[in-house]
C-alpha cells in the first residue's frame, strides 16, 4: 500500500511564476491537509479538505495561494506569483476520515523561488 | 490563543542513555497529543499516540506520558540508538480530528 505521495519533490521558480504542487493521499484515504515548514520554523497548518470540498482554509494566506481535491486526481496547492517568502517544504498528509487522529504525512516538496 | 513549546535547544546525549523530551501546552484541553518524528528532508512519522484519560502509552522503547494537570508530556527513549537521532515533534489537534497543530521540535542527536 501505498505511502502519500508528493511531486514534484524539488521545485524552482523565478519571482512572479506559478508554483503547483501535487498530493495523492494514501489508498482508501479522502481527507487531505497541507502544511507549510519554513526554514528554523514548525510546521504550520494552511488546509483541510475532503474531496471536492474545503473543509478548514484558516491556515491559508489570503492571496495567491489556492487549494483543491477533484473528485478524480490529486489534491493540488496552487501559488501565483510566488515570492522569495513562499520558500519553503509543503507537506500534505491524509487520513482514512475527518475524525481519524494519525495523519500521515508525504516526503514533501521544497519550493524554492529565485 | 493555543500555543505548544518544546525544548528549543538541541539534545545531545550518549548511546545507550535515556533521552528525555518536553513538550508543554496552554490554552488548551486536548483530547489527546501526538509525537512524530522528522528526518532531515523527509516528512513527519507519526509515532505515538496518547489519549488525555491515559497516563502513559509505551511502544517498544518509545514512553510518552501526558499531565493534563501540568498540561505537558514527556517523550522518553530508553537505551537510545545513533539511529533514533532526528527532530521529534509534539502535536495537538486543534479540533476532534482535522488541523494539528505542531510544537517548533527538539532535534535529539545520540553519540555512539
Amino acid at each position: 500500500n501505498a505511502g502519500v505521495m508528493q511531486n514534484p519533490r524539488h521545485l524552482v521558480r523565478r519571482r512572479g511564476q506559478e508554483a503547483r504542487l501535487r498530493c495523492s493521499p494514501m489508498k482508501g484515504h479522502s481527507h487531505v491537509y497541507w502544511y507549510r515548514q519554513l526554514p528554523e520554523e514548525g510546521l504550520k497548518f494552511m488546509v483541510y479538505l475532503q474531496k471536492e470540498n474545503i473543509i478548514d482554509e484558516s491556515g491559508m494566506p489570503k492571496e495567491r495561494f489556492s487549494a483543491e481535491f477533484p473528485k478524480e486526481g490529486p489534491s493540488i496547492l496552487r501559488i501565483q506569483q510566488v515570492v522569495r517568502g513562499d520558500s519553503a517544504a509543503y507537506f500534505c498528509a491524509s487520513s482514512l476520515s475527518g475524525r481519524s487522529e494519525t495523519q500521515y504525512f508525504g516526503p514533501g516538496t521544497r519550493l524554492l523561488v529565485l | 490563543s493555543q500555543k505548544i513549546e518544546q525544548n528549543s535547544e538541541a539534545l545531545n546525549i550518549q548511546e545507550g542513555k535515556t533521552a528525555t523530551l518536553t513538550c508543554n501546552y496552554t490554552n488548551y484541553s486536548p483530547a489527546y497529543l501526538q509525537w512524530y518524528r522528522q528526518d532531515p528532508g523527509r516528512g513527519p512519522v507519526f509515532l505515538l499516540l496518547i489519549r488525555e484519560n491515559e497516563k502513559e502509552k509505551r511502544k517498544e522503547r518509545l514512553k510518552v506520558t501526558f499531565d493534563t494537570t501540568l498540561k505537558q508530556s514527556l517523550f522518553h527513549i530508553t537505551a537510545s540508538q545513533p539511529a533514533d537521532s532526528a527532530t521529534y515533534l509534539c502535536a495537538l489537534p486543534y479540533n476532534q480530528g482535522g488541523k494539528l497543530i505542531f510544537g517548533q521540535g527538539t532535534e535529539l542527536s545520540v553519540k555512539p
